[in-house]
């Protein structure tokens, strides 16, 4: 199993759409759980944190599943502007914060 | 503010040339880290440093140097470029190394070996 595993997509969607987005991990002893974005050809930025209990940003509403090693990501009313790549990313274990990230997952939203 | 800055941001070079990557954060933070990206790659880590005078080694360490004299600098040296280094290089920082701590990046430079 790779340590952080995502679907790559591309998800295309119209504006208005709710996407949701899945990622596995492998190592059971992670701690830390980020989702970040990534434009095109631009560095990568926090989006949120994703907490054990689920927590919601806006639009933005993220899940934890201990038992599975399974983190969720759902864009509720899609806009143009949230056209990126959305990078799942975890601690590589225990209390080290040193950060594994998966490949991403690309989201187009169309007129 | 400044936040984390790399330069250059673009980079030919010929196989077997060394360069340095700068990297310089204006945070204060004690945690330094260098990743490369490459095309249907996760980001990776190459290098990282808890604090001035101390760095340690991450995933794809190999052909790589780095040194932590100061808080606000971490340079990235290529020793003996080779096209394998062809890739995309970000740098970040955060607070500290501990968990749960933002990681902030630059705006990353694109490193061409030919």
């Amino acid at each position: 199993r790779k340590e952080v595993e995502q679907d790559p997509g591309p998800f295309n969607v119209p504006e208005g759409a709710t996407v949701a987005f899945n990622c596995t991990y492998s190592n059971s002893a992670s701690q830390s759980f980020f989702w970040y974005r990534q434009d095109c050809r631009k560095e990568p930025k926090l989006l949120m944190s994703v907490y054990s209990s689920g927590n919601e940003d806006g639009r933005f509403t993220a899940q934890l599943n201990r038992a599975s090693q399974y983190i969720s990501l759902l864009i509720r009313d899609s806009k143009l502007s949230d056209s990126a790549t959305y990078l799942c990313v975890v601690n590589k274990g225990g209390s080290q914060g040193n950060l594994i990230f998966g490949k991403g997952t690309k989201l187009s939203v169309k007129p | 503010n400044a936040g984390v800055t790399q330069t250059p941001k673009f980079q030919v070079l010929k196989t077997g040339q060394s360069m340095t990557l700068q990297c310089a954060q204006d945070m204060n933070h004690e945690y330094m880290s260098w990743y490369r990206q490459d095309p249907g790659m996760g980001l990776r880590l190459i290098h990282y440093s808890v604090g001035a005078g101390i760095t340690d080694q991450g995933e794809v360490p190999n052909g790589y140097n780095v040194s932590r004299s100061t808080t606000e600098d971490f340079p990235l040296r290529l020793l003996s470029a080779a096209p394998s280094q062809t890739s995309v290089y970000f740098c970040a920082s955060s607070y500290s190394g501990g968990l749960g701590n933002t990681q902030y990046f630059g705006p990353g430079t694109r490193l061409t070996v030919l």
